[in-house]
């Protein structure tokens, strides 16, 4: 157990919705990621957060957004949802700046039909 | 441009044998490397941090490797079991950037 708990765990959403998942973040990590990984490929970083802050993004479009709370949980919003978009999202926490670990949650799978 | 790749995608290993996973980048200016184990389906687990200044590190039948100027890490696995049977990841952390970059993963089945 990492401590880094996702939810939901599955969820099915329809073209053109949109979505949140949710993040808690490892105890005394103040750092969240998020990786979304497609069937059979390595994740792909979406973005990161650090002190509530966007602090680095990859190559995804602005529909893809992100919160992080004072307590250092984390949400990841996606709008306009695209067939595309189906991946296991995975979060990730860890302390900035230091040569930790990153400890990953279980992830949520999402499904657009 | 930097890029991590994990070859071969799949491999099938005795139980007993010792299992060796390669992982290559390009550009050798990593901060660290991290190998993960993934079940079907399942987020990521931590296996071993290597930071840029270390060859290699051990956890129990785990020992990962780097060569930072060949742009390699190997993990291996000794005695292998069928409950490794999973999908091993490698990320790299390169300087100046906040990101850990995946390869694919190799998938491992290990036959009883």
């Amino acid at each position: 157990e990492t401590g880094v708990t996702q939810s939901p765990t599955h969820l099915i959403k329809t073209r053109g919705q949109q979505v949140t998942l949710r993040c808690s973040s490892q105890s005394g990590h103040n750092t969240v990621s998020w990786y979304q990984q497609a069937l059979g490929q390595g994740p792909q970083f979406i973005f990161q957060y650090y002190r509530e802050e966007e602090n680095g993004r990859g190559n995804f479009p602005p529909r893809f957004s992100g919160l992080q709370f004072p307590n250092y949980s984390s949400e990841l919003n996606v709008n306009a949802l695209e067939l595309d978009d189906s991946a296991l999202y995975l979060c990730a926490s860890s302390l900035l700046g230091l040569d930790t670990e990153a400890f990953f949650g279980q992830g949520t799978r999402l499904t657009v039909v | 441009k930097q890029e991590v790749t994990q070859i071969p995608a799949a491999l099938s290993v005795p139980e007993g044998e010792n299992l060796v996973l390669n992982c290559s980048f390009t550009d050798s200016a990593i901060y660290n490397l991290q190998w993960f184990r993934q079940d079907p389906g399942k987020g990521l687990t931590s296996l071993l941090l290597i930071q840029s200044s270390q060859r290699e590190q051990t956890s129990g039948r785990l020992n990962a490797s780097l060569d930072k100027s060949s742009g390699r890490s190997t993990l291996y696995i000794a005695a292998s079991q069928p409950g490794d049977s999973a999908t091993y990841l490698c990320a790299v952390r390169w300087y100046g950037n906040n990101r850990l970059a995946f390869g694919k993963g190799n998938q491992v089945v290990v036959i009883p």
